[in-house]
């Protein structure tokens, strides 16, 4: 089983739709989560962290984590176009030890 | 300067050949990190250092590849004797390593080709 596993997709929804990207991982000892947007051919960016079981808002993007089902997962409302990127989910184990990166979800948003 | 910075941005070398790839880590950042990431994969972790603590080494392929930190800053990642399946983008990020505060921010990468 691999640490962190995303589905590859692609994953398409039209404009305007909610878009829902899921990662788990195999560690229960890992504490917090990120997920990075990456377009293609540019370096990973930062969307968002999350250390607590809940959800956590900001603006279009909300990150879910549930910790004893091992799950993170990514909520994109009212997607567009310029969306449309490979989303990394990130885990790290102890603050400032080493990531593991999931291998991405290509999402698609069509106009 | 304002965010991570890496160089080369591109380089192409021959099989064999030994290349030094460069970060320069955002100012003040402690953890320095080094990935790698192949063609329509993900990223791969090599290396990360935090301040004057032995480095974790443990994502290095093999004993080609090495990577140090001088100053607490500039890192430099190296690959001896260059082989083709080295080609890939080199990235590396920072971050500040407090609690709570440890998201990393990437560079814009170093695309090793390798011939």
């Amino acid at each position: 089983q691999k640490e962190v596993e995303q589905n590859s997709g692609p994953l398409s929804v039209p404009e305007g739709a909610i878009a829902s990207l899921n990662c788990t991982y195999s560690d229960r000892g890992s504490q917090s989560f990120f997920w990075y947007r990456q377009y293609s051919g540019k370096s990973p960016e930062l969307i968002m962290f999350i250390y607590s079981n809940g959800d956590k808002e900001d603006g279009r993007f909300t990150a879910q984590l549930n910790k004893a089902s091992q799950y993170v997962s990514l909520l994109i409302r009212d997607s567009q176009p310029s969306d449309s990127a490979t989303y990394l989910c990130a885990v790290n184990k102890n603050y400032g030890q080493n990531f593991v990166f999931g291998p991405g979800t290509r999402l698609s948003v069509l106009p | 300067g304002a965010g991570v910075s890496q160089s080369p941005s591109n380089k192409v070398t021959e099989k064999g050949k030994d290349v030094e790839l460069r970060c320069d880590p955002i100012s003040g950042h402690t953890a320095l990190y080094w990935y790698r990431q192949s063609l329509g994969q993900g990223l791969e972790f090599l290396i990360y250092f935090q301040g004057n603590s032995a480095p974790d080494k443990s994502g290095l392929p093999s004993d080609r590849f090495s990577a140090e930190r001088t100053g607490g800053s500039v890192s430099t990642l190296t690959i001896q004797r260059t082989q083709q399946e080295d080609s890939a983008v080199y990235l590396c990020a920072s971050s500040l390593r407090i609690a709570g505060a440890n998201e990393q921010f990437f560079g814009p990468g170093t695309r090793l080709t390798v011939l």
